[in-house]
């Protein structure tokens, strides 16, 4: 079955510096993959989704890349701010015999803590 | 955080209550879900209805009870807890395609459920 590998350590960056979070799969190939962020006691928030056939993606501040033979995407926050303190998640479609499902599968997320 | 509410926000309950929560979605989704959320896993899907039928059900013991009247209300109903059950309890919604599209999701705020 799918396993998605998110570092459970916490990241400690500074602020102004750009942060870089790490999603690894373990089996099949998604059709695409999505990044929430989560804030403690509050449910995860949409940020970015990329497609199989897409590299990367952009929205202000935020970068998604998405590297199918490495089995790995990266998402990185540039000129971070200690705003951005919070819990990344990183999501993939369930695939099943019949193809890409509606369900998702979630990591556990990683903290990232930005110091002022 | 509007577009998916949930109550209540905290819950403490004995073993042998029973009690409900509740999840309303506004933005016209046709498909509800719940997750369980604890410490250091990952979100596990435990129901998910679409069109109001339930099409997922993950194994999830029968002193959960879900609910869905109509497209936009979503209940889980709680009885005879054990205390691993507590947890941050998550609704989400997302607009269903049968053909397996892209299933972004909307999750509510949670209840933090304590199980005594």
């Amino acid at each position: 079955s799918q396993k998605i590998e998110q570092n459970s350590e916490a990241l400690n960056i500074q602020e102004g510096k750009t942060a870089t979070l790490t999603c690894n799969y373990t089996n099949y190939s998604p059709a695409y993959l999505q990044w929430y962020r989560q804030d403690p006691g509050r449910g995860p928030v949409f940020l970015l989704l990329i497609r199989e056939n897409e590299k990367e993606k952009r929205k202000e501040r935020l970068k998604v890349t998405f590297d199918t033979t490495l089995k790995q995407s990266l998402f990185h926050i540039t000129a971070s701010q200690p705003a951005d303190s919070a819990t990344y998640l990183c999501a993939l479609d369930e695939v099943n015999y019949g193809g890409a499902t509606n369900k998702l599968i979630f990591g556990t997320g990683t903290l990232l803590a930005v110091q002022p | 955080e509007t577009g998916v509410t949930q109550t209540p926000r905290h819950l403490v309950m004995g073993m042998t209550n029973k009690k409900s929560l509740k999840c309303e979605q506004h933005l016209g989704h046709n498909a509800m879900y719940w997750y369980k959320q604890s410490a250091k896993k990952p979100l596990e899907l435990m129901f998910v209805y679409s069109l109001e039928e339930r099409v997922e059900n993950n194994s999830v013991p029968s002193r959960f009870s879900p609910e869905c009247p109509n497209s936009s209300h979503l209940f889980l109903h709680l009885h005879t807890l054990q205390p691993e059950d507590s947890a941050l309890y998550l609704c989400a919604s997302s607009q269903w395609s049968s053909g397996g599209g892209v299933d972004t999701q909307y999750f509510g705020p949670g209840t933090r459920l304590t199980v005594l």
